[in-house]
């Protein structure tokens, strides 16, 4: 069956790195995704990796996959408070179809 | 770039009333919309895709008949909540594909419907 799964919450202080971790189920994804929720709004993609790749970077953001163990890890460096908000990660088998979201980690930066 | 709206941003109706909500692609054609549901602390839940021109497919347990979707353009789906009862009281968000590398779906702000 599909699964996707993440901790719920992490707490950081201002400065330091933050890695939210999400471990999913299906083998034939090819797509992986972060998308970033802040209160009452609605989500941001923050970065995507296709299932063939490694590592990914963008600025502050480094996504590391690892197929064997269905391990996905998102690093925040220098993590802000604007950073505070709920990361989820999400899977897809083929473009265009549906997403399956994991549960949201909800990130705390305090200053 | 690939940006989507909804609206309204915020309703409040009472019982028994019906509500529509509008998500737009604003600067891309989107093919594909979705409509997720989101409770409080929760993820979000797949209740429909949306492709233009066509019926919408239902995800299970979601009633096609409550839950009303119209892809008629390129840019714009609706979905009508049709008597609606406190329960449907919920965060309700669009997504849009906009094609192009990693298919990536581009998220509405979201509706909060609160029913009384």
């Amino acid at each position: 069956g599909e699964d996707v799964e993440q901790s719920l919450f992490l707490s950081v202080r201002e400065g330091d790195s933050s890695v939210i971790n999400c471990t999913y189920t299906d083998s034939s994804s090819t797509y992986l995704y972060w998308y970033k929720q802040e209160p009452g709004a609605g989500l941001q993609l923050l970065t995507y990796i296709f299932s063939n790749m490694d590592m990914k970077q963008d600025q502050r953001l480094t996504v590391l996959l690892n197929k064997k163990d269905k391990h996905l890890s998102l690093r925040i460096a220098d993590t802000q408070t604007g950073d505070s908000a709920i990361y989820f990660c999400a899977e897809t088998r083929n473009q265009g179809g549906k997403l399956i979201f994991g549960q949201g980690t909800e990130l705390s930066v305090k200053p | 770039g690939a940006v989507v709206s909804q609206h309204p941003s915020r309703v409040i109706c009472k019982s028994g009333t019906s509500v529509k909500i509008e998500c737009r692609s604003l600067d891309f054609q989107a093919t594909t919309m979705f409509w997720y549901r989101q409770f409080p602390k929760q993820s979000l839940m797949l209740m429909a895709t949306s492709n233009e021109g066509s019926k919408a497919t239902y995800e299970q347990g979601v009633e096609k008949d409550k839950f009303l979707i119209n892809h008629a353009s390129l840019t714009l789906s609706t979905l009508t909540v049709t008597s609606a009862h406190p329960e449907d009281s919920s965060f309700y968000i669009c997504s849009a594909g906009a094609g192009g590398a990693a298919d990536t779906q581009y998220f509405g702000p979201g509706t909060r419907l609160t029913v009384l």
